[in-house]
């Protein structure tokens, strides 16, 4: 069965440094992996994915993701966190048609 | 274009009862699928449908079920509702699903909050 992991369930990062947010998958056959964000009584917002192809992926707001097959990993990443950036963050895999999540990590900027 | 939108945004139903709730997908979306939050499961899949068709099902109870309608507009109904159904609705629409080599992603609506009582 697909399945991805969030080892962290919280990440402190101070405004202006680099963040990571970790995600590990386990998949049989090629992985299409996600990234969603969702602030305080929203839903989830598209990110970034993974199909195929280069393993940094860009996507919105200035994040980006890199893909590592011999780590099974989808570490989501941005160069210079902002404070708005302060969220829950969720790692997804497509199982079939539907998308397996993980448990999330809940992102805290620090002015 | 528009987003998703769902409606109610938030609702209060007493255990026994049923309810309906309602998912417009992005203009052009043929998929829409369903899941549920809650702090202690996560965001788990309910079911997804594609011109019509249900899909796809998650693992819930017969009291959970769908429809989509000719203009891709969803609804998902839960019937003698319990306590623990009290959770966020998420509808997501794409355009074609994600199946297939080249998956579309989902867009989510902002949820209904249900609250059983």
């Amino acid at each position: 069965a697909q399945s991805v992991a969030q080892p962290e369930d919280q990440v402190k990062v101070a405004e202006g440094n680099p963040l990571t947010v970790k995600c590990t998958y386990s998949v049989s056959g090629n992985p299409y992996l996600f990234w969603y964000v969702q602030y305080p009584n929203r839903g989830l917002q598209f990110l970034l994915k993974y199909i195929t192809g280069d393993n940094l992926v860009k996507g919105s707001y200035g994040f980006e993701a890199e893909f590592n097959k011999s780590q099974t990993s989808f570490h989501l990443k941005k160069p210079s966190a902002l404070v708005s950036d302060s969220a829950l963050y969720f790692c997804a895999v497509r199982d079939g048609n539907k998308l397996i999540f993980g448990t999330g990590t809940l992102l805290a900027v620090q002015p | 274009k528009a987003g998703v939108t769902q409606t109610p945004r938030y609702l209060i139903k007493t255990r026994g009862q049923q309810v309906t709730l309602s998912c417009s997908p992005i203009s052009g979306h043929r998929s829409v699928s369903w899941y549920q939050q809650t702090p202690g499961q996560g965001l788990q899949f309910l079911f997804e449908y594609f011109s019509e068709t249900q899909r796809n099902k998650g693992n819930f109870p017969g009291r959970f079920s769908g429809r989509q309608f000719s203009n891709s507009r969803s609804e998902m109904n839960v019937s003698t509702l319990e306590l623990g159904d009290s959770a966020l609705y998420l509808c997501a629409s794409s355009l074609g699903g994600l199946s297939g080599s080249f998956p579309n992603e989902q867009y989510f609506g902002p949820g209904t909050r249900l609250t059983v009582t």
